[in-house]
């Protein structure tokens, strides 16, 4: 079975800029998680999707927006880049159901560093 | 945005020795995770509980549900140079509407001496 897969890798992108992440969650898996790492920081909730829906946002300034597509996987937009974007992007699935009910599988993240 | 209070922040242990670690809370918690983030890859999930009291296990790790379900600790018994990384304890509480948002410790960053 795949696992969540984020893409892309890397990103550089300049001040001002628009970037766009992208998520596949595990297959059968409704709710997609966004979290931003930044240096030497923990993990910061960002948005949380569930059924195509934004159900819960971080303290993050509107220009951090996402969606979810009929598909469940996933879009993370940042806006008029600011240099304290640059972190690594991490995104989760979750199942609602099954043995591993409740239990976040993470992607290996896209690492956006901004010039 | 809100964290839990996760400590140590860091530690440098010898080859061998036992680790211990702990998250708490000002907030009940009805699911405890543990994640271990290796460098350059996403976190990946070591261990859940699920009930207040909990106490699983999972080869040399260790964890246990607070009873107040507002803590958690991991213990890593022996540890291996592999065990080199970050680990994440996380907080979840389900609602009667669904789950909310997952919330995590700021990570504790352990090194292993050889």
């Amino acid at each position: 079975e795949a696992g969540v897969t984020q893409s892309p890798t890397h990103l550089i992108k300049t001040r001002g800029q628009q970037a766009t992440l992208r998520c596949s969650p595990i297959s059968g898996h409704t709710s997609v998680y966004w979290y931003q790492q930044a240096l030497g920081l923990g993990l910061q909730f960002l948005l949380w999707y569930d059924e195509g829906e934004e159900r819960n946002r971080g303290n993050f300034p509107p220009r951090f927006s996402g969606r979810q597509f009929p598909n469940y996987s996933s879009e993370l937009n940042v806006n008029a880049l600011e240099l304290e974007d640059s972190a690594l992007y991490l995104c989760a699935s979750m199942s609602i159901s099954g043995i591993s009910a409740g239990e976040l599988f993470f992607g290996e993240g896209s690492r956006l560093t901004v010039l | 945005g809100q964290q839990l209070n996760q400590s140590p922040q860091s530690m440098f242990i010898q080859e061998g020795e036992d680790v211990s670690m702990n998250c708490t809370s000002s907030s009940i918690f009805n699911t405890w995770l543990w994640y271990k983030q290796d460098p350059g890859e996403g976190p990946v999930l070591l261990i859940a509980l699920y009930k207040a009291g909990e106490l699983t296990s999972n080869g040399r790790l260790t964890a246990q549900f607070g009873i107040t379900r507002k803590d958690s600790f991991l213990n890593i018994s022996a540890s291996i140079p592999s065990d080199v990384g970050i680990y994440f304890c996380a907080g979840r509480l389900m609602n009667s509407g669904g789950y909310q948002k997952v919330t995590f410790g700021i990570g504790t960053k352990l090194q292993v001496i050889p």
